[in-house]
Formats: structure tokens, C-alpha cells, sequence
């Protein structure tokens, strides 16, 4: 079965701070992995796109890794702002189906 | 451009009656999903159309309906609403099964 898990459940960090959200998945075949920002009481966005020849990638103050040997993946963000504050999302998508598979996501918190 | 709308944004209803959920879309894209999202849980898809005129279950479909109407709309009916199915239900888009899902703000359901 399809499964992506993430870490830590929540996180609380000061202003100012970095942070680094984990991604384990069991997802197969691979086609890529998502990283969506949930504010509360809105809908996802999406942060990143990784495909399987990808390692690395930045959005901003927003920078995901990948390793598709480990099936990992990490959300890294730099200088976090009070706005920062959501719930991360990891999606991933299996080739050929149209049913993308959720992590339960993170909670962040960053206080001033 | 709206980008993806749904209406209403919160309903009470009472167990046993039914209601649809609105969804729809400005940006050409041929999928659309529906989602629901409970504390704990993350999102779940109930159902999916991968392109106007299909529509598929997903993950959790029981007590659900789905209609595409053309490529604009895709509509989530509840023909007879249980306590169970209070939750927070997103509408989703994106051009094919693998891109980027864009979703709408969600309505919030309560079942009494």
C-alpha cells in the first residue's frame, strides 16, 4: 500500500530560526513529490515539485530535497516569519494513477 | 482569474437531508478532485474526474455522488448527510493526473 508518512507531527521555532520537515514515502512507481503550504482555514498551495532526477530545489526561503534511493524527502526553510505558520503537506504521485497519495502534514508554528 | 471557487463556504445540515457542493474551475484544466479533510487525518480523495466526462472513486466514496458537469464543474452531492460526514471538503484542478492540483477554499460541513 501506498504510504507517505511525515516528521515531526509539529514544530514550534522562533522568529528568525531555519527548520527542517521530513518525507518518508513507500509510494511506487515514483513520478514526483509535492510540497504543499496549508494556511489555516484555506486551501493547499503548492512550494515545490520534485521529479526523480531531482535533488534539490528552492523556492525562495524554501528549499526541498529529495532522495529517491531512500525514498526521502526535506523541506528546509531559512529565516522562518511569522507567516510561516501553516501545516506542510507531502504529496506523492504514482505514475499512471491519477490518486495522489497525503502525508498528514506538519504543523508549524513560529512565534515572534 | 478565480482560479478554483466553491459554494457555500460552511453549511449545517441535519442528519438525513441532502445537499451538493459547488465546484468550479477558470483554468482550462481537464482533472478536477474532490477532498475531504478531518483533524489527524489529512486529505482524503472521494472522488476524481480525470476528464470531462469521467468520473472515478477514490479513497473514501461511500455516501457520495459526483457529477462532471462539463469542464468547468464538478459537483459533490450528499443524498442522505451523517454526523460522520462532518469535515472540511476541498475542491481540486490541475491539468492532467500529474501536475499541480490548485485548490479552492473549502467548505465547511457540519452534520448534526
Amino acid at each position: 500500500k501506498n504510504q507517505v508518512e511525515q516528521s515531526p507531527q509539529s514544530l514550534i521555532i522562533l522568529e528568525g530560526k531555519n527548520c527542517t520537515l521530513q518525507c518518508n514515502y513507500t509510494v511506487s512507481p515514483f513520478s514526483n513529490l509535492r510540497w504543499y503550504k496549508q494556511d489555516t482555514g484555506r486551501g493547499p498551495v503548492s512550494l515545490t515539485i520534485m521529479t526523480f532526477s531531482e535533488n534539490t530545489k528552492s523556492n525562495g526561503r524554501y528549499t526541498a530535497t529529495l532522495d529517491a534511493d531512500t525514498k526521502q524527502s526535506s523541506l528546509h526553510i531559512t529565516a522562518s516569519q511569522l507567516s510561516d505558520s501553516a501545516s506542510y503537506i507531502c504529496v506523492v504521485n504514482s505514475g499512471g494513477s491519477y490518486i495522489p497519495t497525503f502525508g498528514r502534514g506538519t504543523s508549524l508554528i513560529v512565534h515572534p | 482569474n478565480a482560479g478554483v471557487t466553491q459554494t457555500p463556504k460552511f453549511q449545517v445540515l441535519k442528519t438525513g437531508q441532502s445537499m451538493t457542493l459547488q465546484c468550479a474551475q477558470d483554468m482550462n484544466h481537464n482533472s478536477m478532485y474532490w477532498y475531504r479533510q478531518d483533524p489527524g487525518m489529512g486529505l482524503r480523495l472521494i472522488y476524481y474526474s480525470a476528464s470531462e466526462g469521467t468520473t472515478d472513486k477514490g479513497e473514501v466514496p461511500n455516501g457520495y455522488n459526483v457529477s462532471r458537469l462539463n469542464k468547468r464543474e464538478f459537483s459533490l452531492r450528499l443524498e442522505s448527510a451523517a454526523p460522520s460526514q462532518t469535515s472540511v471538503y476541498f475542491c481540486a484542478s490541475s491539468e492532467t493526473g500529474l501536475e499541480t492540483q490548485y485548490f479552492g477554499p473549502g467548505t465547511r460541513l457540519l452534520v448534526l
